[in-house]
Order: structure tokens, then C-alpha cells, then sequence
């Protein structure tokens, strides 16, 4: 069964740092791009930041572009997302979200994001 | 950036009706790139229809998907209770940044 699991969230003031995790389970990590989906409370949703398998193609959202940083460790499994200088309309749920394969997806490129974590929080305020 | 509108913003409708709910593109999205989710309060998105027309593993015929170019449509054939949540579509090409609309919320009548 695939698992996506984020931790790190939490409260930030404005100029500050968070890094947030996503745990991956069920699947074999290194051959998936994945992603980071943010959702301001009660708004919809806006991708931020992509990777690939082997960490060699990284896009990122003009919104975040300089300020936020996309990794992954494949041996742990694990997506990561380094967020600096924090703004108050960086406040959203974060969730990761895998990006769906290419067999399964009409062997097109990109694909949609088959599978999302359940988010984790991240509030900026004085 | 491709800007998604969804309409109408809010649809109320009754069990066993049909939904049916509206993506425009500020530009032409190729028809292998459009996505549609669906979300529940305090839940992740849900993937149901990708490539503007096939249905996610899982996913119950009702939902159908269909469309090109700017205008894309998401029908749910038979509302059914567990189907009242907020449905975004999403599109994913080679035009970054890949966006999604604002949602549409379906509501009982």
C-alpha cells in the first residue's frame, strides 16, 4: 500500500525557516518524481516544487522560487522541502504528492499526482 | 501560466442527479494533460479522471470526463452521497506552472 507521510509543520514567524518531511511506503521511491501541493486554509490548490527520481530536473513555483528548496534521499525513502524566509501567505496545508508513472499514465510526461500525504501544516505569523 | 476557471462555484443538487461541472482554460491544454480531483473536508485530494477522459484505479463509472482544448467537463452521472465534495481539475503539461482551477463545490439540495 502506498504511504505518503508529512511531519515538520508547525508555526514559523515571517523570515523564518521550517523544513518539512514526507516518509514514502509501498512503492520503490527512486524510480517516482514527486512533488509538493500547497492548499492556504479554506483555498484551493497550488503545486510548489518538483523532483525527479535521480534529483535531476527540479522546478519550482515563481511564489517560492529562491526562498523554498526541493530535495529527496532515496535511501531513506524520504522528500523534503526547506522553506526560508517564511511569508505570511506561505501559511497552507503542504501535502507531497507522488507523481504517477509512466505506464500506468498513456506514457505521456508529466503525469497527475496519483498519490497524496495527508498534508501537514504550516502557519506563518507574528 | 494556463489559468483554470471553474464553474459554477457551487452546485446543489439532490441524490441521484446529474452533476455536471465546468473547466475553461486561459489557453489550449492538450487533452493529455487535464486531471480531475476530488476532496473532502479534511482529506487529500483524490485522483479520478486523468488524460481529460479515463477514469483513476478505482474510480466508479458514474464519473466521466470529457473535453478539449479550452472547455473541459467533469459529469457525475448519479449523485450518490459520498460524491458531495469540492472537485478540482488540474492541468499538468509541458507548461509549468502546472495549475489547478479553484474548485467547484457540489452540495446537497
Amino acid at each position: 500500500e502506498v504511504q505518503l507521510v508529512e511531519s515538520g509543520g508547525g508555526l514559523a514567524q515571517p523570515g523564518g525557516s521550517l523544513r518539512l518531511s514526507c516518509a514514502a511506503s509501498g512503492f520503490t521511491f527512486n524510480t517516482y518524481s514527486m512533488d509538493w501541493v500547497r492548499q492556504p486554509p479554506g483555498k484551493g490548490l497550488e503545486w510548489v516544487s518538483h523532483i525527479d527520481g535521480s534529483s535531476t530536473h527540479i522546478y519550482d513555483a515563481d511564489s517560492v522560487k529562491g526562498r523554498f528548496t526541493i530535495s529527496r534521499d532515496n535511501a531513506k525513502n524520504s522528500l523534503y522541502l526547506q522553506m526560508n524566509s517564511l511569508r505570511v501567505e506561505d501559511t497552507a496545508v503542504y501535502y507531497c504528492a507522488r507523481m504517477g508513472d509512466m505506464n500506468t499514465f498513456g506514457g505521456v510526461s508529466p503525469r497527475p499526482f496519483d498519490y497524496w500525504g495527508q498534508g501537514t501544516l504550516v502557519t506563518v505569523s507574528s | 501560466e494556463i489559468v483554470l476557471t471553474q464553474s459554477p462555484g457551487t452546485l446543489s443538487l439532490s441524490l441521484g442527479e446529474r452533476a455536471t461541472l465546468s473547466c475553461r482554460a486561459s489557453q489550449s491544454v492538450s487533452s493529455s494533460y487535464l486531471a480531475w480531483y476530488q476532496q473532502k473536508p479534511g482529506q487529500a485530494p483524490r485522483l479520478l479522471i486523468y488524460g481529460s477522459s479515463s477514469r483513476a484505479t478505482g474510480i466508479p463509472d458514474r464519473f466521466s470526463g470529457s473535453g478539449s482544448g479550452t472547455d473541459f467537463t467533469l459529469t457525475i452521472s448519479r449523485l450518490e452521497p459520498e460524491d458531495f465534495a469540492v472537485y478540482y481539475c488540474h492541468q499538468y503539461g509541458s507548461s509549468r506552472p502546472w495549475t489547478f482551477g479553484q474548485g467547484t463545490k457540489v452540495e446537497i439540495k
